[in-house]
């Protein structure tokens, strides 16, 4: 079975702090994804890797930063959290991109929460 | 306009029901589809993948209509356990996947 793990489960962080969250993929995906996922809006695609050190922006990076130096770990950072980046964070693997048979799957999600 | 859309429900349904969702795209370029169940607090996992007319997996049936751009998961003889949030997300190509918002499913005793 596929394993995507997070470092956290839950996160509560202040304004203005730089915050941190690990995504670990045991199946030697190419590809790791980072979404958040917010009430009504479903899930929102923040940053993307394709390869070690490569990214790609999604469609909502701002204030938001990546680094993939390992194939197995993709990391997303708040360099100054806000309390509008409350959210449920998810990172996702996938192993042919740009198949269509390509497959997501999703880590078990950080739940972070800015004061 | 959103590029997934979803009637987000929730839909009510008595055991043993049979009940249906449907999803619209709007980028005619989409090449496949996906039916994701997420619980609870918990990660989206992987229901059905479309990439033709349609698939089958037990009392799970997923169509896809090209023509009019929609997707639907119909789901047989419903159990209790069924019940959580049922995402569409179509993928055009590349490696971006869109997500709909979610369908939430309640199947009461």
């Amino acid at each position: 079975d596929v394993k995507v793990t997070q470092s956290s489960r839950y996160l509560v962080k202040r304004t203005g702090e730089k915050v941190f969250l690990e995504c670990v993929q045991d199946m030697d995906h190419e590809n790791m994804f980072w979404y958040r996922q917010d009430p009504g809006l479903g899930l929102r695609l923040i940053y993307f890797s394709y390869d070690v050190k490569m990214k790609e922006k999604g469609d909502i990076p701002e204030g938001y930063s990546v680094s993939r130096e390992k194939k197995e770990r993709f990391s997303l950072i708040l360099e100054s959290a806000s309390t509008n980046q409350t959210s449920m964070y998810l990172c996702a693997s996938s192993s042919v991109g740009g198949a269509i048979t390509d497959t997501q799957y999703f880590g078990p999600g950080t739940r972070l929460t800015v004061l | 306009r959103k590029e997934v859309e979803q009637d987000p429900g929730p839909f009510n349904v008595p055991e043993g029901a049979t009940v249906a969702f449907n999803c619209t795209y709007s980028n005619s370029a989409s090449q496949s589809f996906f039916w994701y169940r997420q619980d609870c607090r918990k990660e989206p996992k992987l229901l059905m993948s479309v990439y033709s007319s349609g698939n089958e997996d037990g009392r799970f049936t997923a169509q896809l209509n090209r023509a009019s751009q929609y997707i639907s998961l119909l789901i047989r003889d419903s159990k209790l356990s069924d019940s959580a949030t049922y995402l569409c997300a179509a993928r055009t190509g590349g490696f971006k996947t869109i997500f709909g918002a979610g369908t939430r499913l309640f199947v009461k005793a």
